[in-house]
């Protein structure tokens, strides 16, 4: 089974609406992390947003924020206001403290490919 | 934001020959780097786990004679990829994690290899 899944390989959205990329995930441990990476086309992984699986609120770092379904499994990125810049590749990505790849290597989902359109 | 480096961006190599890449992070110390590799189109699989001073850590189905890993510093991290192959033709990207436990990895910019 798939350890993180990202359901939409692409999305088309108008610059300024809000944007949800889905992510669920899959584990056994009780303490794990979640990522949102960004992936523009120069091929560079962009650091986006955190989610700590004990935090209490949903993660915030000014235009994204993180919509934290623990019971679900899902972890899903909402970009706000987008912007023609935001066109790349999202990556949803979890690190498990036991059961994970090397010490708190990142298991990658196959990505979304956003592209706004003006 | 703590940044990674990586040597070269590209390279294109003949079918047979050894290939090194480099991984350094610039501004931090790195106890703890990875590799990984993204196939076009495709998302990134780790391949190794590289800790200072000690054997690298490779998840299954990775070649450790293949992909030597040497992270002989706190700020340096080499893949080295032994008698390359055409399907060895990739984008290898490294991260770093900085020491003290912080929770994001860096990434470095990536390396596009091209095995002829």
């Amino acid at each position: 089974a798939q350890k993180i899944t990202q359901t939409q390989p692409g999305m088309f959205v108008q610059e300024k609406e809000a944007v949800t990329l889905d992510c669920t995930y899959d584990t056994s441990d009780p303490s794990y992390g979640l990522f949102w990476y960004k992936q523009p086309s120069s091929g560079e992984m962009i650091f986006l947003i955190y989610q700590g699986s004990y935090d209490q609120q949903n993660a915030t770092e000014g235009r994204y924020s993180l919509n934290f379904q623990k019971a679900r499994k899902s972890a899903n990125l909402v970009i706000s206001a987008s912007q023609l810049g935001d066109s790349a590749m999202y990556f949803c990505a979890m690190r498990e403290a036991y059961s994970g790849g090397g010490a708190d290597g990142l298991t990658f989902g196959k990505g979304t490919h956003l592209i706004i359109q003006p | 934001g703590a940044v990674v480096s990586q040597h070269p961006s590209r390279v294109i190599c003949k079918s047979g020959t050894s290939v090194k890449i480099e991984c350094r992070s610039l501004d931090f110390q790195a106890t703890t780097m990875f590799w990984y590799r993204q196939f076009p189109k495709q998302s990134l699989m780790l391949m190794a786990t590289s800790n200072e001073g000690s054997k690298a850590t490779y998840e299954q189905g990775v070649e450790k004679d293949k992909f030597l890993i040497n992270h002989a510093s706190l700020t340096l991290s080499t893949l080295t990829v032994t008698s390359a192959h055409p399907e060895d033709s990739s984008f290898y990207i490294c991260s770093a994690r900085a020491r003290g436990g912080r929770r994001e990895q860096y990434f470095g910019p990536g390396t596009r290899l091209t095995v002829t």
